[in-house]
């Protein structure tokens, strides 16, 4: 499969806990973004990687949450004491800039679904 | 800022006939591109079709077709020939190319139900 792959698919976890996600982009593509997806709405979009650099976030990334991407390959979110409201989707995806700069296709993986009790 | 609005949050379609899906979109950038997304109850993503906004023709790809009016600021997702496995969620998104942005705003979805 080269698709964009996520793991855990499904975390349950208590109140405080700290929890990590991990995405594995498609091989040649070097944009990365994280995405939260609650009950009935669409994505919200979280952050975003060219490479290992993170060169966007959202003001919905709280203190809490961190995200990675140390070789510029694979990225993981880590969610630090959890809170019941983090329970949600969490999505990754990934893309390849296309050359004179247009609007390049995000390619979404199966997500992690997130449930804070 | 960009904002997507999907006005329809359910649709029913008899199998084998034709669906519109309404999608309007606000924003102020000059080169924006469109898109639709699949979401199936199995939660994954899966890209439909791309509209650029410069592009002169409407986008189509195989039962899918994007409906762009520019003027109007509406991107609608027609699915010819619905069949019984189209039956899931569909969002409209976009982004914008000004300074680098790469957030992609989605609407809220419209749950499609295909009936046989």
């Amino acid at each position: 499969d080269t698709g964009v792959s996520q793991n855990p698919r499904h975390k349950i976890t208590k109140r405080g806990q700290n929890v990590t996600f991990r995405c594995d982009p498609i091989s040649e593509h070097n944009r990365l973004y994280w995405y939260r997806q609650t009950l009935g709405q669409g994505p919200e979009f979280l952050t975003y990687f060219q490479n290992e650099a993170q060169l966007e976030k959202s003001r919905l990334l709280s203190d809490r949450f961190s995200a990675e991407r140390p070789k510029g390959s694979f990225s993981t979110l880590e969610i630090q004491r959890t809170e019941q409201g983090d329970s949600a989707m969490y999505l990754c995806a990934s893309s390849f800039p296309l050359a004179g700069g247009g609007t390049d296709t995000q390619y979404f993986g199966p997500g992690t679904r997130l449930t804070v009790l | 800022a960009q904002k997507i609005t999907q006005t329809q949050p359910g649709m029913f379609v008899q199998e084998k006939e034709a669906v519109t899906l309404d999608c309007t979109y606000d924003t102020s950038d000059q080169s924006y591109g469109l898109f639709w997304y699949k979401q199936p109850s199995s939660g994954e993503m899966i890209f439909l079709i791309y509209q650029g906004s410069y592009d002169e023709q409407n986008a189509t790809e195989g039962r899918y077709s994007l409906n762009f009016q520019k003027a109007r600021k509406s991107a609608n997702l027609v699915i010819s020939a619905s069949q019984l496995w189209d039956s899931a969620m569909y969002f409209c998104a976009m982004r914008g190319n000004s300074g680098g942005y790469q957030k992609v705003t989605f609407g809220t979805g419209t749950k499609l139900q295909v009936i046989p």
